[in-house]
């Protein structure tokens, strides 16, 4: 079946600091997999998403790349911001469109 | 994308009670989802709702203890029903809109339970 398998947090960085969130995915055909990030009190928001393979999302000085090859879809961000500090979520949608798949969520804390 | 509003933003009950959770979408969407989000966890489908037929359960959640109701395109509620400390959580709805199968939250409702 489709599952996603995300990175164990808590991460803690320091602000500017390289971020990698580390995303694989287990999926028939062609999903399509998203970044949400949730900030403290708040609902899940849309980051950024890729529909097919090489594709890569990008918003917020945020990017993450579809790797076919290796069932990846890691989060990256060259500086992270104190602002940055949230919980990002993994997720994948189906092929069909209609079932939908959540990785465990991997809280990030930057501290300045 | 949709903008998706809940009511209430939070609430604390009691035991045995009820709460009903209202969400409006600014669109008209096909299909609306429910999830609950407990303390620290990952979310979990309780439900998708269609307008005009009968909600599709997943494992687990039974329409007795979260009935939902989807009258139009742009609305839908889900009420905890008989309410136990254990579905303190947050409860999310969503829709599902663009080519790629994203869906879009709403910003949850914070559910204690005493």
């Amino acid at each position: 079946g489709n599952s996603v398998t995300q990175m164990e947090g808590p991460v803690t960085l320091s602000e500017e600091a390289f971020l990698t969130i580390n995303c694989t995915y287990t999926a028939t055909g062609y999903p399509s997999l998203f970044w949400y990030v949730q900030y403290p009190g708040e609902g899940l928001q849309l980051l950024l998403k890729a529909t097919k393979a090489d594709d890569k999302g990008s918003n917020k000085g945020f990017e993450a790349t579809y790797r076919k090859e290796t069932t990846s879809f890691h989060l990256e961000k060259g500086s992270v911001q104190v602002s940055d500090s949230a919980v990002y979520f993994c997720a994948l949608s189906d092929q069909t469109g209609n079932q939908f798949y959540f990785g465990t969520g991997t809280s990030l804390t930057v501290i300045p | 994308s949709a903008v998706i509003s809940q009511k209430p933003s939070r609430d604390i009950c009691q035991r045995g009670t009820s709460l009903t959770i209202q969400c409006q979408v600014d669109s008209q969407v096909t299909m609306m989802f429910w999830y609950r989000q407990q303390p620290g966890q990952s979310l979990t489908l309780i439900a998708t709702a269609n307008q005009g037929s009968e909600a599709t359960y997943e494992s687990g959640f039974v329409i007795d203890k979260f009935p939902i109701s989807r009258p139009n395109l742009t609305f839908s509620t889900l009420t905890v029903s008989n309410m136990s400390p254990e579905d303190s959580s947050i409860y999310l709805c969503s829709v599902q809109q663009g080519g790629g199968g994203e869906q879009f939250f709403g910003p949850g409702t914070r559910l204690t339970v005493l």
